[in-house]
Parts: C-alpha cells; structure tokens; sequence
C-alpha cells in the first residue's frame, strides 16, 4: 500500500511564508490523486481547506493555496497569521486504496 | 446549515464491538454520502470507508475490511459505524464526514467526533 509523506514539522513567523508538501510513495503526485487539506486545531474536528488541488472552500483564508510542486501536492500559507498554528494533513485518492492521509505536519506560528 | 451530530463516548471492552452514529440535518441526506476518519490519541488521520445513502454502495479501507459495517437510515437521515472485535488500538475519536453520493470526495462538513476507547 502507498505511503504518503508529510513534514513532521514547520515553523513560520508572524507574516511570513511557508510551504507544506504531501508526497506519495508510488511516485509524482498529480491532479489525479485529488489532493485534500484539512486544518486541525487541538481539540477540534478537522476541517477541510483546499480540495482537488486547488479549489477552496467558501470558509478557505485568501492567504492558503493549493498546488503541485516538484512531484508533489503543496499547501502554501502566505502572510501567516497567529490562528494558522495548527495540524495540517494532505489526503491523496488511489485507485486501490482509496483515500489515504499523510502522516501530518505541525504548522508552529513563531 | 449542513450539521453531523455524532452519537457520545463509548467504554469496550476487547473483543466487543461499537456502533457510532452520525446524524445529519440541513442537507437532503439520500442525495450525499458518509465518510468514517478515526485518530487515535496524538496520531494522524486514517480514512476507514464510506457510503452511499442514495443506494448503500460501500467501500472500505483494507485495514479494518471484515470488522467494520457502514450502513444507513435515509427515514432517520443517520449513519451509523459498527466496529467488531474490537482490540486495544482500536481506542480513538470517530468522526464522519459529508461525502458525495457516488464517491467518498466532498468532506465538506465533519462531525464533532466520538471517543471509543477500548479497555479491558
């Protein structure tokens, strides 16, 4: 069964920029794996920001981008904000499977 | 709105089983699907199937195949997750999620989560 990979980790200051990428044992990941976001605060059900790559949702901040990058799905954050601390997990579609999460990245504002 | 309210914590023993329920409202719940994610305690994400309540299709993940039954009740409009055998690492929040009839994509609208915990 695929694997897919998440930082374990990320730190961005107050403002500033930062990537979270989700990769996928089997190979590039594309627009045929429909990469999901989901955002999770302590305590709380995830919620999902960005769905098939790129779409946001109505309650999706501006400053979140979905794309693919370097073989990978990306999730970028621009113009971080202190409520942007939180768990972020990719989820990527295959054929057998069907839905598999990554393992999580801890997104620390600082 | 669209709303998943999620049936309360749940103490097994193991070898029992678990039956958690997702009710929906604000939505035509026949014309949608249901998602079931857990998360163990400090853990990730892990998908354990979906349905169709518009013709009860199913699909579910390999890990929990043979032990898990996601079944429907379009005249309630609730989902319900029975888990069987259940053993230690079975112990984690519960959530459904909204998904489209024909497919598990969508996870539009999530639950507020169950605890099972599984405990001799």
């Amino acid at each position: 069964q695929a694997v897919v990979t998440q930082e374990p980790s990320l730190t961005v200051s107050p403002g500033g920029t930062v990537t979270l990428t989700c990769g996928s044992s089997t190979g590039a990941v594309t627009s045929g794996h429909y990469p999901y976001w989901f955002q999770q605060k302590p305590g709380q059900a995830p919620r999902t920001l960005i769905y098939d790559t790129n779409t946001k949702h109505s309650w999706t901040p501006a400053r979140f981008s979905g794309s693919l990058l370097g073989g990978k799905a990306a999730l970028t954050l621009s113009g971080a904000q202190p409520e942007d601390e939180a768990e972020y997990y990719c989820l990527l579609s295959y054929s057998g499977a069907p839905v598999l999460f990554g393992g999580g990245t801890k997104l620390t504002v600082l | 709105q669209v709303q998943l309210v999620q049936s309360g914590a749940e103490v097994k023993k193991p070898g029992a089983s678990v039956k958690v329920s997702c009710k929906a409202s604000g939505y035509t719940f026949s014309n949608y699907g249901i998602n079931w994610v857990r998360q163990a305690p400090g853990q990730g994400l892990e998908w354990l199937g979906w349905i169709s309540a518009k013709n009860g299709n199913t699909k579910y993940a390999q890990k929990v195949q043979g032990r898990v039954t996601l079944t429907t009740d379009t005249s309630t409009g609730t989902a319900s997750m029975e888990l069987r055998s259940l053993r230690s690492d079975d112990s984690a929040v519960y959530y459904c999620a909204r998904a489209f009839s024909s497919s598990w994509y969508l996870f539009d609208s999530w639950g507020q989560g169950t605890l099972v915990t599984v405990s001799s």
